[in-house]
């Protein structure tokens, strides 16, 4: 099974619409990321949390709201999507230690807003 | 955050060796060198990281040049495997800090 899975995997939804996505882990990490890549650019953090008491935004989380309901558990919310929040969807944990760190990814969820 | 400057693309022969550049000017003395590699439709994924010192692993070798300001990937025989955008990215060592992921380098490898 994989460490980090995320639901769904594909989902086509309207603007205006209320949409969320989730991601659960088994690595008992407490560091937990989303991110949005646009086709053809790198990843651009959206929200993080380094444990469940922490919620941190990212580079750019205006549009976007998070979750955090447990350790395993990380979701994020499009509250009124929009066009232009189509894109591909990464969650990502991370264990820290002394400094290092290393960031395990999902699959990734498809996004595509009419 | 320090910025890493990467080529957009590069080609291999299969079973040849790579050497992706890598150029952080910016690197503070906190600051690791990460590789991750994103295959097609997956998310990313961790290949190697270093601070001062040359790295190996199963998948590859990380050559950091002694002022730091520049590293390299290497891929001792490329298979078609791992045709990917590779990544190089700088992550501070103080707490807090995130990665940030700029376009990378899309590598492809020719049969």
């Amino acid at each position: 099974d994989a460490d980090v899975t995320q639901t769904p995997r594909n989902r086509i939804t309207k603007t205006g619409k209320r949409i969320m996505l989730e991601c659960s882990q088994t690595k008992g990490h407490d560091r937990m990321y989303w991110y949005r890549q646009d086709p053809g650019l790198g990843l651009r953090l959206i929200y993080y949390s380094f444990d469940v008491k922490d919620i941190n935004k990212g580079e750019i989380s205006d549009g976007y709201s998070v979750s955090r309901q447990a350790q395993a558990k990380f979701s994020l919310s499009l509250e009124s999507a929009i066009p232009n929040q189509t894109a591909l969807y990464f969650c990502a944990t991370s264990d820290y230690y002394r400094g290092q760190e290393t960031q395990y990814f999902g699959p990734g969820t498809r996004l595509l807003v009419l | 955050d320090a910025k890493t400057t990467q080529p957009n693309s590069m080609e291999s022969n299969e079973e040849e060796p790579v050497h992706l550049p890598c150029n952080h000017s910016t690197i503070s003395g906190t600051d690791y060198i990460h590789w991750y590699r994103q295959l097609p439709s997956q998310g990313p994924e961790y290949v190697i990281h270093g601070l001062t010192s040359n790295v190996n692993n199963r998948m590859a070798s990380l050559a950091i040049a002694e002022d730091r300001k520049s590293s390299t990937l290497i891929l001792h025989r490329a298979t078609l495997r791992d045709a990917a955008v590779y990544y190089c990215i700088l992550s501070s060592s103080i707490y807090g800090q995130n990665f940030v992921f700029g376009p990378g380098t899309r590598l492809s490898v020719l049969p």
